[in-house]
Order: structure tokens, then sequence, then C-alpha cells
């Protein structure tokens, strides 16, 4: 029962290095999104996704980009890693086109040097 | 554009105690309002949520919450606090329930035995 399932959980990079951070949900649930948490600022969106092969962009995309692999897959690319993306990310899902996040994964502890 | 301010970034409580944390929201139509807890290194999971049903909406771990339009306020309680509430809880708006959430940013409850 494992809900939605991200990795790595934590990574440390250096600046301009280029990552993929994966997420997996076996709920079959449509919308899927990643969120970055940062102290004192809650949690903001940076892409969503309603289904298999669409995405939209969130409040923060800028310098991320998404792939909808699948109905269970939705991974965040980061091209050129800046320390302003030094961040908790955060994979979550939803049942239909609810656009309202329901299951989290335990998120991905990013370090950027 | 849709807000939500969360008074008090820390609040402690007794064992036993009232936990009561407070949410004003901003929204230009009839909000979907909901209640988020995230304890240390997890992410976040749904406490309840309000749908312009019933105003007093019940959730998990016998928390609620009271939606009040004239106050434009959802506010979370619980009449009598454990240890296990020790977590960080955030407040969320989506207008109309049909737009993407906008979360707050956090309340971190501490309950002192």
């Amino acid at each position: 029962n494992a809900g939605v399932t991200q990795t790595p959980k934590f990574q440390v990079l250096k600046t301009g290095q280029s990552m993929t951070l994966q997420c997996a949900q076996d709920m079959n649930h449509n919308s899927m999104y990643w969120y970055r948490q940062d102290p004192g600022m809650g949690l903001r969106l940076i892409y969503y996704s309603a289904s298999e092969g669409t995405t939209d962009k969130g409040e923060v995309p800028n310098g991320y980009n998404v792939s909808r692999l699948n109905k269970r897959e939705f991974s965040l690319r980061l091209e050129s890693a800046a320390p302003s993306q030094t961040s908790v990310y955060f994979c979550a899902s939803s049942e239909g086109d609810s656009n309202q996040p329901q299951h989290f994964g335990d998120g991905t502890r990013l370090s950027i040097l | 554009a849709q807000s939500v301010t969360q008074l008090g970034s820390h609040v402690s409580v007794s064992e036993g105690a009232l936990v009561l944390l407070r949410c004003n929201y901003s929204s230009s139509v009839p909000p979907y309002l909901f209640w988020y807890v995230q304890y240390p290194n997890q992410g976040l999971q749904l406490l309840l949520k309000y749908t312009s049903a019933a105003t007093l909406v019940k959730g998990i771990n016998g928390f609620e919450a009271e939606f009040k339009k004239s106050e434009t306020s959802f506010h979370l309680t619980k009449p009598s606090a454990h240890m296990s509430d020790a977590a960080e809880y955030f407040c969320a708006v989506s207008p109309g329930g049909y737009q993407k959430v906008t979360f707050g940013t956090g309340t971190k409850l501490q309950v002192i035995p």
C-alpha cells in the first residue's frame, strides 16, 4: 500500500548539474502535482498534470521541466541546478481533475551548492 | 487572487488543552477550504475539507473546523490535545473548488506534557 513514492529522498548537487526527481503513484489517480516547500512559505505549485500527456505550469515553474510518462509516473527535471532551487520537493496525486492534492509523497530534500 | 493567512507560525498548548489554529482566507468566489497536517520528515496529509455543504466539518484524529463566511475564517480545533498532535498544520483555499489550491505558510503546533 505504497501510495505516492518519491525517489531519491536526499540529493546534493553542484550548481549547473542536472537531475530528475521521480514520482510514482499506485492509486490510479488522474491528477499529479509537484510542489516545493521552503521555510515560512508554505507549499508552492511548480507543475501540474491533469492526465497522461498533459501538463500545466504552476506558480513557480521557471528552471523546471516535467514529464507525465504514463498515468502512474510524473517526473520533475532540473536542467541546470541553481542554489535558489535548494528546497524540499513534494509530489502529490488526486482523483479526477480536481486541482486538489489528496495524497503526498514523503519528499525529496535537495541541496544545491 | 486567492490567499490564506494563518495567524501564528508557532502555537504551544498543554496536553489535554484545547487546540485552536487560526486561518483566514480571501477568495473572489465561494471557496473550498482545506486543512492538512505534516509530521516531521513526511508529506502532507489531508485532515479535512469544506466544500460548501455543512459549515462544521469533522476530520480525522478528532479535529474539526468551522466555516464562517462573515469572518472569512476556517479555524481548526480539537477539544483535547495529544502529544501525537505535534506537527505543522497548513490551511489552504481553492476558489470555487475548481481552481488550484493555495497554501498558507503553516502553523507549528507544540504539545507540552
